[in-house]
């Protein structure tokens, strides 16, 4: 298995919403990243796992949660969100922390 | 500061016909710069990845340069394809996790 899945593809949620993103790969990578990805601009980093311990929040609300169950799993863990914060969001992995990284497809996640 | 410019914003060609796209960077140190091909709401996609010794890299129709003195990159395109609209992002790796994107060309090809 050589790529890096994302659940949901789409995800519509109110502002008093609970929903969790889901990211997973099995290329044994040991760092996973969260990015936010707003139209017409480029990724912005927001989240860096290594060795299943966060290593970078780069001053990201509280209302995401990132959360690394396993080397394998990446969630996003998302409570009372704004409208500003529908965007696409991806999940990226790399071998370690460093290497080249690989996307998934992105959850394009909007917010009413 | 860190920074990655790229040139056009966006771009049409016909189909068939060549282009190229172009990638300046301020970032230090310097670690690696790849090119990303993006399709509308999917994930970026790697083309190619230098390292500050090489300057040249090939992947199919894409053909990737690197001058490492002036900081300058460029990914031409050659015969283009309907499917080769996207955007294009020049992205500059300064050594450490954070990847310092450039602001992507938006390529359309027309038939």
């Amino acid at each position: 298995d050589t790529e890096v899945t994302q659940t949901p593809k789409h995800l519509v949620m109110g502002m008093t919403n609970k929903k969790s993103l889901k990211c997973e790969q099995h290329m044994g990578h040991r760092a996973m990243y969260w990015y936010k990805q707003k139209a017409k601009k480029p990724p912005e980093l927001m989240f860096v796992y290594s060795y299943e311990k966060l290593s970078i929040n780069e001053s990201v609300p509280s209302r995401f949660s990132p959360e690394c169950p396993n080397s394998s799993l990446l969630n996003l863990h998302l409570h009372a969100l704004q409208p500003e914060d529908s965007a696409l969001y991806l999940c990226a992995s790399s071998p370690v922390s460093g290497d080249e990284q690989f996307f998934g497809p992105g959850t394009r996640l909007t917010v009413l | 500061k860190n920074q990655v410019e790229q040139s056009p914003q966006s771009l049409i060609i016909l189909e068939g016909k060549n282009c190229t796209l172009q990638c300046n960077y301020t970032v230090s140190p310097f670690s690696n710069l790849r090119w990303y091909k993006q399709d509308t709401g999917r994930g970026p996609v790697s083309l190619t990845i230098m390292t500050f010794s090489e300057n040249t890299k090939s992947n199919g129709r894409y053909t990737a340069t690197l001058d490492a003195d002036t900081k300058q990159s460029s990914l031409h395109i050659t015969a283009s394809q309907l499917s080769d609209s996207a955007s294009y992002i020049c992205v500059v790796s300064a050594d450490t996790d954070k990847l310092i994107f450039g602001t992507g060309t938006r390529l359309q090809v027309f038939p």
